[in-house]
């Protein structure tokens, strides 16, 4: 019964590889964003969807493509992984609209680029 | 632009006592919602408390409550009878009205010790 998933849990690769993390999530929420929490646990967004359209893109390198194949998945694929694309990636789903609304908050995926 | 502000990179309590985790924010939305997560060490983020800007009273859930003081901008988490298991990252966020994103602050490391 979990609510947000992300695949894979852990990614390991080398520089210049590229990679895709999947994410869905079953709570029925129209809104999906990809968060990247760095090596200090400082959090940030890159982008949010609601209803598979790109909604939010904070100044994140073209390398990473977001893709929405309906509102319950939220794909990240990132081209020519640099060291600094190391983090943990974090998947979130909320209800759109309103500032009342909580994030969940999937697993977490840790990449980790050699 | 909105702002969080953690101030406390560590805090340590003993079990079974309260401890306060400070949160300060700023922004120009007149509306505005404010949220706790905890991340463990297994590295999930979880939701705990949510607070919105024209709440009346303080929010609480179980051994939660969110000291909410507008006029100075603070929205403090209060742990009351702390457990091994509240060990953990601690993160005070912020949703704008008119933005889906969350914008977190610095984080606070909460070890509860025996």
């Amino acid at each position: 019964d979990t609510a947000v998933s992300q695949t894979p849990k852990y990614l390991v690769t080398q520089m210049g590889n590229d990679k895709s993390i999947k994410c869905e999530q079953n709570l029925g929420h129209d809104t999906m964003y990809w968060y990247k929490q760095d090596s200090k646990k400082f959090l940030k967004i890159m982008f949010s969807y609601n209803n598979k359209e790109l909604i939010i893109n904070e100044t994140v390198p073209n390398r990473f493509s977001p893709k929405s194949p309906d509102k319950a998945h939220l794909n990240l694929h990132i081209n020519s992984l640099e060291l600094g694309d190391s983090a943990v990636y974090f998947c979130a789903s909320s209800h759109a609209q309103g500032s009342s609304y909580e994030q969940y908050f999937g697993p977490g995926t840790r990449l980790t680029v050699t | 632009a909105q702002k969080i502000t953690q101030t406390q990179p560590g805090m340590f309590v003993q079990e079974k006592e309260a401890v306060t985790l400070d949160c300060t924010y700023d922004t120009s939305d007149p509306s505005y919602g404010l949220f706790w997560y905890k991340q463990p060490s297994s590295g999930e983020m979880i939701f705990l408390i949510y607070q919105g800007s024209y709440d009346q009273q303080n929010a609480t859930e179980g051994r939660y409550s969110l000291n909410f003081q507008k006029a100075r901008k603070s929205a403090n988490l209060v742990i009351s009878a702390s457990q091994l298991g509240d060990s953990a990252m601690y993160f005070c966020a912020m949703r704008g009205r008119n933005t889906d994103k969350l914008i977190f602050g610095t984080g606070t490391r909460l070890q509860v010790f025996p």
